[in-house]
């Protein structure tokens, strides 16, 4: 049962337009939301978070969007750089309930193309 | 400041063998656990600890023991590697948990095959 989902495998855009990657999720109780990049060979680094009592929350190029009625965040890259290329994980988590768990998507593979 | 580091970073076992892999971070994190990346399947939670003494199943911990005697340390043993268990695994870390606006810290993993 995958609570959090990443639909799109990889995503391919050009240098300079906007990148948008997806993540829904299935548990209501889940109320922060975190999204990671990783390179090769590399651990997962934290971008940007959200947490459930806002709607969109912006920190230079990257802005995540959260639509909590239709349990889907967004992450968009404006404008989209070479060096963004990567995966890129969404995660979730319940802060309320204490089960501690953060629960990541399957990954988007990101390409920016020069 | 080292952050979360892991050892070994690459490692080949038979199966049947047993070994553990090691993890500590000097950020007197609270919390700390394990995942395991396969490709398709993204991040899967192992195990995870929220303190000295206590620790907790995550998605899929069978096959795996853990266990955290120290606040820094969170070692994951594999009693009996089996090839389904090849994979890359990253150990994480947070101030604390249950909490808005922490975030984990990850090591730079470990590549586990299993022959």
């Amino acid at each position: 049962d995958q609570q959090v989902k990443q639909n799109s495998p990889s995503l391919s855009v050009q240098e300079g337009r906007i990148s948008i990657l997806n993540c829904d999720y299935t548990n209501s109780m889940f109320d922060y939301f975190l999204w990671y990049k990783k390179y090769p060979a590399e651990g997962p680094t934290f971008l940007i978070s959200i947490s459930s009592i806002k709607d969109k929350n912006e920190d230079g190029r990257f802005t995540v969007f959260l639509n909590k009625s239709a349990k889907h965040l967004s992450l968009h890259i404006v404008p989209s750089q070479p060096g963004d290329s990567a995966v890129y994980f969404c995660a979730a988590t319940d802060t309320t309930s204490g089960t501690y768990k953060y629960i990541f998507g399957t990954g988007t593979r990101l390409k920016v193309l020069a | 400041n080292a952050g979360v580091t892991q050892t070994p970073k690459f490692q080949v076992l038979k199966t049947g063998q047993s070994m553990t892999l090691q993890c500590a971070q000097d950020m007197n994190h609270e919390y700390m656990s394990w995942y395991r990346q396969d490709p398709g399947m993204g991040l899967r939670l192992i195990h995870y600890s929220v303190g000295a003494g206590i620790t907790d199943q995550g998605e899929v911990p069978n096959g795996y023991n853990v266990s955290r005697s120290t606040t820094e340390d969170f070692p994951l043993r594999l009693l009996s590697a089996a090839p389904s268990q090849t994979s890359v695994y990253f150990c994480a870390s947070s101030y604390s948990v249950g909490r808005l606006n922490e975030k984990l810290f990850f090591g730079s993993g470990t590549q586990l095959s299993v022959l």
